[in-house]
């Protein structure tokens, strides 16, 4: 069974860092490309990011709002995503999800049950 | 890319049709999909590439369009189906979702 499990949200002061951790079992990490999508509260879905796989030199894109201040980076030995949040601003609280891309098609087939971030002071 | 999903809100009754509409503000082909979201959930996909259904997806849901304009439509509202639809582009980086239609119980 495919699963995902994020972890690394809480509460965090603007300005400051947060790293964001996804955990995939289930299926072979290492051939997807893997996603991050964010949802603000009661608001819609917004794409984060990608980072690609090792065949594809683990090139990453990502969305205008979030550039130059997030990276995403995996580990395949593990298994594991990551997020690495800087220079948050309060436009950034939304719960994350780590989605794995469906046949690297750029849509998402399996999804995490995400982890809140909250940036307040 | 934008993706305008409409209408915002649909009320409907099970056992009727529900229509939901998303249009691209550039041409995207067919690289669109729809996902379902209920509440406390996250998303599912339910369509991909304007028209194919993801695994398990009933036959009830089927979407079509190419182009700027597309339709997911659900031939006939099981009370399961009542959530909240997105649509999502993949032919342009940055991906895009459109706002959301919520489809609720009339």
């Amino acid at each position: 069974e495919v699963q995902l499990v994020e972890s690394g949200g809480g509460l965090v002061q603007p300005g400051g860092s947060l790293r964001l951790s996804c955990a995939a079992s289930g299926f072979i990490f290492s051939d997807h490309y893997m996603d991050w999508v964010r949802q603000a509260p009661g608001k819609g879905l917004e794409w984060v990011g990608r980072i690609r796989n090792k065949p594809n030199s683990y090139t990453t894109e990502y969305a205008a709002s979030v550039k130059g201040r997030f990276t995403i980076s995996r580990d395949d030995s593990k298994n594991s995503l990551y997020l690495q949040m800087n220079s948050l601003i309060t436009e950034d609280t939304a719960v994350y999800y780590c989605a794995r891309d469906f046949k690297s098609y750029g849509y998402y087939d399996y999804w995490g049950q995400g982890t809140l971030v909250t940036v307040s002071s | 890319i934008v993706l305008t999903q409409s209408p915002a809100t649909l009320s409907l009754s099970p056992g009727e049709r529900a229509t939901l509409s998303c249009r691209a503000s550039q041409s995207i082909s067919t690289y669109l999909a729809w996902y379902q979201q209920k509440p406390g959930q996250t998303p599912r996909l339910l369509i991909y590439d304007a028209s194919n259904r993801a695994t398990g997806v009933p036959a009830r849901f089927s979407g079509s369009g190419s182009g700027t304009d597309f339709t997911l439509t659900i031939s006939s509202l099981e009370p399961e189906d009542f959530a909240v639809y997105y649509c999502q582009q993949r032919s342009n980086w940055p991906r895009t979702f459109g706002q959301g239609t919520k489809v609720e119980i009339k």
